[in-house]
């Protein structure tokens, strides 16, 4: 199965900073990567798939980035309704795996 | 839009048994494969299994293999995710989601305990 090491497991970051996230994959997954975020009693939000590519509706400050094994996912410009917990998701293989998450919370 | 409503879970035994259902509506259900994907009470998420549009294809993921069986029923927009021999690991909100994950539903709590 390929592994997902995403980084970092949980930060703090104050509103209008920039933040990135990465996912590291065990093998070259041909961009086949989305993102998700998530927040508490609810279920994942597509943010990006293919990598790069931005779900209809989602904010222009959510960009991703990335190919072969190394991917990010960048917010511009941090807002409130940002927080939340964010899942990246190989999809190149099964089974699909995800990252382990990570935690952004309001410094 | 699009909508996928879960329904089956609840309380279940060790070692018992439990369907769960998703109900699809306002896409053609029947062009698109369809993914189970689980998250532990506090835990990240975990992909469980995925059938393709007309049934031909079936992945599981190695936990539940033999326990679990996901099926559809194309003329009644349903997916299934039929679970056998439960263990309290299997305890979590189960999430059916659509082929390229761009669609949820709001999940279904299965519990497994004494």
């Amino acid at each position: 199965d390929i592994k997902m090491t995403q980084s970092p497991s949980s930060m703090y970051a104050s509103l209008g900073e920039r933040v990135t996230i990465t996912c590291k994959a065990s093998q070259d997954i041909n961009s086949y990567l989305s993102w998700f975020q998530q927040k508490p009693g609810k279920s994942p939000k597509t943010l990006i798939y293919r990598a790069n590519r931005l779900v209809d509706g989602v904010p222009s400050r959510f960009s991703g980035s990335g190919s072969g094994q190394d991917y990010s996912l960048t917010i511009s410009s941090l807002e409130y309704e940002d927080m939340g917990i964010y899942y990246c998701l190989q999809y190149d293989e099964f089974p699909p795996t995800f990252g382990g998450g990570t935690k952004l919370e309001l410094k | 839009d699009v909508q996928l409503v879960e329904s089956g879970g609840g309380l279940v035994q060790p070692g018992g048994s439990r369907k769960l259902s998703c109900a699809a509506s306002r896409f053609t259900f029947s062009s698109f494969g369809m993914h189970w994907v689980r998250q532990a009470p506090e835990k990240g998420l975990e992909w469980v299994a995925y059938i393709s549009s007309g049934s031909s294809t079936i992945y599981y993921t190695d936990t539940v293999k033999g326990r679990f069986t996901i099926s559809r029923d194309n003329p009644k927009n349903t997916l299934f995710l039929q679970m056998t021999s439960l263990r309290s690991e299997d305890t979590a909100m189960y999430y059916c989601a659509r082929k390229d994950y761009d669609y949820w539903g709001q999940g279904t709590t299965l519990t497994v305990s004494s």
